[in-house]
């Protein structure tokens, strides 16, 4: 089956560095989007780029469909950007494959 | 860009009784929806697709009598879990596309059931 692969699993930052979150997809895409999970569960829309980079504040994401990668980048980090972060991959009318999901912790 | 609402946010329901969730899309029409469970510390798992007006289309090893959905109208699923076990408590979360073409999915906030 698809499989959609997160990278690295854990990442432990203090505020203010950088950060680069992979996700690898075995399969084409016409979805790939990404996700903050809030501590309540919700999933809150990040991007929504199954090609080329878009850019929201500290944060943006590229994707090359290609290679079937993609990658979050988020800088000047904040503690408020702790949480998990999930790429997910959908190829179609079909639902979203999701990754395992990047636990990130910012520490003050 | 489109919101759905998804209740109830929290249930805790006895071994045995049945629990309905609701997952609506508060301002547009979507024609098909998808349901997702997802377990402590884990990913989400797609459970379902449901299509309105038909028969949901069930993941392997997504017991469809356990687990029914109902998609009666353009902006409302549902998905009751039947004769609840403590091993189904879990986050159930849904989502939708806003149209047909478009593949972007929005989410409820989910819903997480405790059977005792």
């Amino acid at each position: 089956g698809i499989q959609v692969e997160q990278s690295p699993p854990d990442l432990i930052l203090q505020e203010g560095a950088n950060s680069t979150l992979r996700c690898n997809f075995s399969d084409s895409v016409n979805n790939l989007q990404w996700f903050h999970q809030n501590p309540w569960g919700q999933l809150i829309n990040l991007f929504y780029i199954p090609s080329g980079t878009k850019q929201n504040g500290r944060l943006s994401a590229t994707t090359v469909a290609t290679e079937r990668y993609s990658l979050l980048y988020i800088s000047s980090s904040q503690t408020t950007d702790s949480g998990v972060y999930f790429c997910g991959r959908g190829g179609g009318a079909d639902g979203l494959t999701f990754g395992k999901g990047t636990h990130l912790i910012i520490q003050p | 860009g489109a919101v759905v609402s998804q209740h109830p946010s929290r249930v805790i329901c006895k071994s045995g009784t049945s629990v309905k969730i609701e997952c609506r899309s508060l301002d547009f029409q979507a024609t098909t929806m998808f349901w997702y469970r997802q377990f402590p510390k884990q990913s989400l798992m797609l459970m379902a697709t449901s299509n309105e007006g038909s028969k949901a289309t069930y993941e392997q090893g997504v017991e469809k009598d356990k687990f029914l959905i109902n998609h009666a109208s353009l902006t409302l699923s549902t998905l009751t879990v039947t004769s609840a076990h403590p091993e189904d408590s879990s986050f159930y979360i849904c989502s939708a596309r806003d149209r047909d073409g478009n593949t972007e999915a929005f989410f409820g906030q989910g819903t997480r059931l405790t059977v005792v």
